[in-house]
């Protein structure tokens, strides 16, 4: 149980394009996604909380309107680069919660790696 | 605010033997939930153990053992019977307000 899944897991772009990733849990459901961001060899790095059927909540520093979030129903939530540039180029993780469970636990996606030409 | 540090960026032990890491957060919270992250090179994101921190007791899972110091703010991790599997890069991390606040890594190499 706890799966979550995430698409795609590779995707190559143009600059100045947008491209949108995915996330589905997939065997329960999620109140609450999260997105991180992770450049090679460091932490993760929480970009926005993903609350189903309300705005997102950006981390300082994020810009809402270059990372278009939304939370459409219980087991979806997408994240759109907009505009994507090469500074955009990263793995992005999502992440659930399960609303059922009171322990806080995230489970993860696969990742997608971006790379903007 | 709340930090998470993970002082060891890399770490080897031979196959079969245990290995520590460590692990210490600053709160100022009393109830919070503690996590052990392991990120494999596909770079999947897998939960080892986790800890609420109400309970005396230390969380175990398998090989998989915490040694939980609240008072200290300390939280490592003690990987037993290590496997080359178990080779990764680990990450603590404080859940705070239901965000998870991870620490800097560490990578654990296992050696055959």
């Amino acid at each position: 149980g706890a799966v979550v899944s995430q698409h795609p897991s590779w995707v190559i772009c143009k600059s100045g394009t947008s491209v949108k990733i995915e996330c589905r849990s997939l065997d329960f459901q999620a109140t609450t996604m999260f997105w991180y961001r992770q450049f090679p060899k460091q932490s993760l790095m929480l970009m926005a909380t993903s609350n189903e059927g309300s705005k997102a909540t950006y981390e300082q520093g994020v810009e809402k309107d270059k990372f278009l979030i939304n939370h459409a129903s219980l087991t979806l939530s997408t994240l759109t680069v907009t505009s994507a540039h090469p500074e955009d180029s990263s793995f992005y993780i999502c992440s659930a919660r399960d609303r059922r469970s009171h322990q806080e636990t995230q489970y993860f996606g696969p990742g997608t790696r971006l790379l903007v030409l | 605010a709340q930090t998470v540090t993970q002082s060891q960026p890399e770490m080897s032990v031979q196959e079969a033997e245990t290995v520590t890491l460590s692990c210490t957060y600053d709160t100022s919270e009393s109830d919070y939930y503690l996590f052990w992250y392991k990120q494999p090179p596909s770079r999947q994101m897998i939960l080892v153990i986790r800890q609420e921190a109400y309970k005396q007791q230390n969380a175990t899972e398998n090989r998989f053992s915490v040694n939980f110091q609240k008072a200290a703010k300390s939280f490592s991790l003690k990987i037993s019977d290590s496997q080359l599997g178990d080779a990764a890069m680990y990450f603590c991390a404080y859940n705070q307000g239901g965000k998870l606040i991870f620490g800097q890594g560490t990578e654990l190499s296992v050696k055959p």
